[in-house]
């Protein structure tokens, strides 16, 4: 089975400052069609989780283009380029393999 | 837009079932999966399992496995997860979710990706004696 981990497990940042996520699988993601199943996901406190980036770097609809992700392989990044108020909660990555969430991120505002 | 309508809290025994429905409002479930993701309290989200209901192929995490069921009811538009032997530590938030598919060559099938596009508003179980 795929384990996925993430660091930090928390960060504080001051608005307008930028923040990384890593997400490590415990075996490379292969490819499919060309396409790496590795997504990200926000789950802002007291809502349903939200998809914010899928197949490794392309953002869903309506996401703001201050969030990219990046990565191959068993490493991967989601940056936010200037964090905002909004973007309070618990980040997940997981992979599309055996689907299996990362530990979680909690973002907080400094 | 599609959107998902899960139904109302449970409070369950130890040792029972509960049974969570997701509709699909505004249309149907077309060639997507339903995929079912839990939210303890102090914990992260932990994926259960799914289906794909127009094939009605279903795929569940192993630690689950012989406990939960889905089941869908393609003309109700409507997904159902099943869970049996609750415990204590089955209390959570439990979220369906619009799933993209992919198809797999070697093996001739579809497969649900890690894509949940919508999902349901969660619905709280309560696991208590």
């Amino acid at each position: 089975e795929i384990v996925m981990t993430q660091t930090p497990l928390s960060l504080s940042v001051t608005p307008g400052q930028p923040a990384s996520i890593s997400c490590k699988s415990s075996q490379s993601l292969p490819q499919n069609n060309g396409k790496t199943y590795l997504y990200w996901y926000l789950q802002r406190p007291g809502q349903s989780p939200q998809l914010l980036i899928y197949e490794v770097s392309s953002r869903f609809s309506g996401v703001p283009d201050r969030f990219s992700g990046s990565g191959s392989g068993t490493d991967f990044t989601l940056k936010i380029s200037r964090v905002e108020a909004e973007d309070v909660g618990v980040y997940y990555c997981i992979q599309g393999l055996n689907l299996t969430f990362g530990p979680g991120t909690r973002v907080d505002i400094k | 837009q599609v959107q998902l309508e899960q139904s109302g809290a449970e409070v369950k025994k130890p040792g029972s079932s509960v049974k969570v429905s997701c509709k699909a409002s505004g249309g149907t479930f077309g060639g997507y999966g339903i995929n079912w993701v839990r939210k303890a309290p102090g914990q992260g989200l932990e994926w259960m399992g799914g289906i794909i209901p127009i094939f009605g192929t279903a795929k569940s995490a192993q630690r689950f496995q012989g406990r939960v069921t889905f089941t869908a009811d393609e003309s109700a538009a409507t997904a159902y997860m099943e869970l049996s032997s609750l415990r204590s530590d089955d209390t959570a938030v439990y979220y369906c979710a619009r799933t993209h598919t992919y198809y797999e060559y070697v093996s001739g099938t579809y497969h649900c990706t890690g894509l949940f596009d919508q999902w349901g508003q969660g619905t709280l179980v309560t696991v208590s004696s």
